[in-house]
């Protein structure tokens, strides 16, 4: 069990320029999540995968971000144009879903620090 | 949206002193909630899992217990180390939404004094 591994750990970009992260969760699981967290808030939730369906996407999910997981493994998060309300801790996580899915606790990743200039 | 409140916002403790904190939420009607501990430049870590009303927990030093009619969860440290240092959150996943839907306070920073 490697763990939830996100890449970069930290991004700087100008306004205005697109950005990617990646997400690669613990590989036997099959729920992912991104949450993003902004200085002094608890992370808000943003978008979860089911295998390589995307089940839900928050309000917070405007038109310039995208998220896939192509084939249920890793996932990507796409910000287009960023802005510099965009800056923020950008988490991913994992869950195994079992059948009992309130039951399931997440592994997070570090994160990606994004700050928009 | 789940508004969960945590208190304090922060705190302060010597080595070996023990400590809680207060998790509350409007509403029980929730799939479960949760606890994490997130130390600075590293990931969250789950603490707990709780479902019912009455459950308690127990892993080391840390416990928490949930009271679901009144609308709080309370996380114990017994005996505060350094190393407890970190910022404790608390989710919720609400029955009204999709079960991959957490909804975190905002935490309590712990910092504890050698």
């Amino acid at each position: 069990d490697t763990g939830v591994s996100q890449d970069p750990r930290h991004k700087i970009t100008k306004r205005g320029q697109n950005v990617t992260f990646r997400c690669d969760p613990i590989s036997e699981h099959n729920r992912l999540y991104w949450y993003r967290q902004t200085l002094g808030q608890g992370p808000e939730f943003l978008t979860y995968f089911q295998n390589e369906a995307q089940l839900e996407k928050s309000r917070l999910l405007s038109d310039r971000f995208s998220a896939e997981r192509p084939k249920g493994s890793f996932s990507t998060l796409e910000i287009q144009r960023t802005e510099q309300g965009d800056s923020a801790m950008y988490l991913c996580a994992s869950s195994l879903d079992r059948g009992f899915a309130t039951n399931e606790k997440l592994f997070f990743g570090s994160g990606t620090q994004l700050s928009v200039l | 949206i789940l508004n969960v409140e945590q208190s304090p916002q922060s705190l302060h403790v010597q080595e070996g002193d023990s400590t809680n904190f207060t998790c509350s939420f409007p509403s029980s009607n929730f799939y479960a909630l949760h606890w994490y501990r997130w130390e600075t430049a590293k990931s969250p870590e789950a603490l707990f899992v709780m479902t019912l009303n009455g459950d308690e927990k127990k892993k080391g030093r840390i416990s928490a217990t949930l009271n679901t009619k009144e609308g709080y969860s309370y996380l114990y440290i017994k005996g505060s180390q350094p190393e407890d240092s970190a910022t404790y959150l608390c989710a919720l996943i609400d029955r009204g939404s999709t079960l991959g839907r957490l909804y975190f306070g905002r935490g309590t920073q712990l910092t504890v004094w050698p």
